[in-house]
């Protein structure tokens, strides 16, 4: 009955190839997000959605895409993966968008090799 | 554009002693304050929301305070045990519920 949940949590790979990371949020949530936190810990917001509707895009590299199936799911798919896109990546989500208290994922370790 | 700061980024404490952790923010315009905690490997757990119109919200042994016009929150842990060992996150909320994070205190309680 995990609330806001990540697949993998550990994700190897090397330099060039694609992958994609998955959220998923049982609490009936409207809205989801995507940080990044750095090999020096500093979280940073990537992305968010209200309704499936793309809100925040936060000078991301284009070669990460997010896509929000439903309200439930947002994933992160990643292109010609790079060595500094080695982080850990913690999806969030809430309900509105005023202020509201997110409640995060347990996080997804990248390593790109 | 919004920046937190948080200070010290890292305090070694007694066991039984009280904890002060300090956070800053560039802009008073902003929704909420949020602080985490967040532990080696793990991901955020959400400790207190202070809602921008409050001056402080209590949980437990854990008391958060905000002065939103001098950007500043404070948050206390009263008789710190060694589970209290972490890394707390102070987090303000603006534009579309955007989180901008400090940086943290990594906090260590020594037994």
């Amino acid at each position: 009955d995990t609330a806001v949940s990540q697949t993998p949590k550990y994700l190897v790979t090397q330099m060039g190839n694609d992958k994609s990371i998955k959220c998923e949020q049982n609490l009936g949530h409207d809205t989801m997000y995507w940080y990044k936190q750095d090999s020096k810990k500093f979280l940073k917001i990537m992305f968010s959605y209200n309704n499936k509707e793309l809100i925040i895009n936060e000078t991301v590299p284009n070669r990460f895409s997010p896509k929000s199936p439903d309200k439930a799911h947002l994933n992160l798919h990643i292109n010609s993966l790079e060595l500094g896109d080695s982080a850990v990546y913690f999806c969030a989500s809430s309900q509105g968008l005023a202020g509201i208290e997110q409640y995060f994922g347990p996080g997804t370790r990248l390593t790109v090799t | 554009k919004q920046e937190v700061t948080q200070i010290p980024a890292a305090l070694s404490v007694p066991e039984g002693e009280n904890l002060v952790l300090n956070c800053s923010f560039t802009d008073s315009a902003i929704y909420n304050l949020q602080w985490f905690r967040q532990d080696p490997g793990k991901g955020l757990t959400s400790l207190l929301l202070i809602q921008s119109s409050q001056r402080e919200q209590t949980s437990g042994r854990l008391n958060a305070s905000l002065d939103k016009s001098s950007g500043r929150s404070t948050l206390y842990i009263a008789a710190s045990q060694p589970g209290d060992s972490a890394t707390y996150l102070c987090a303000v909320i603006y534009g579309n519920n955007r989180l901008a994070f400090g940086k943290g205190n990594q906090v260590v309680v020594i037994p």
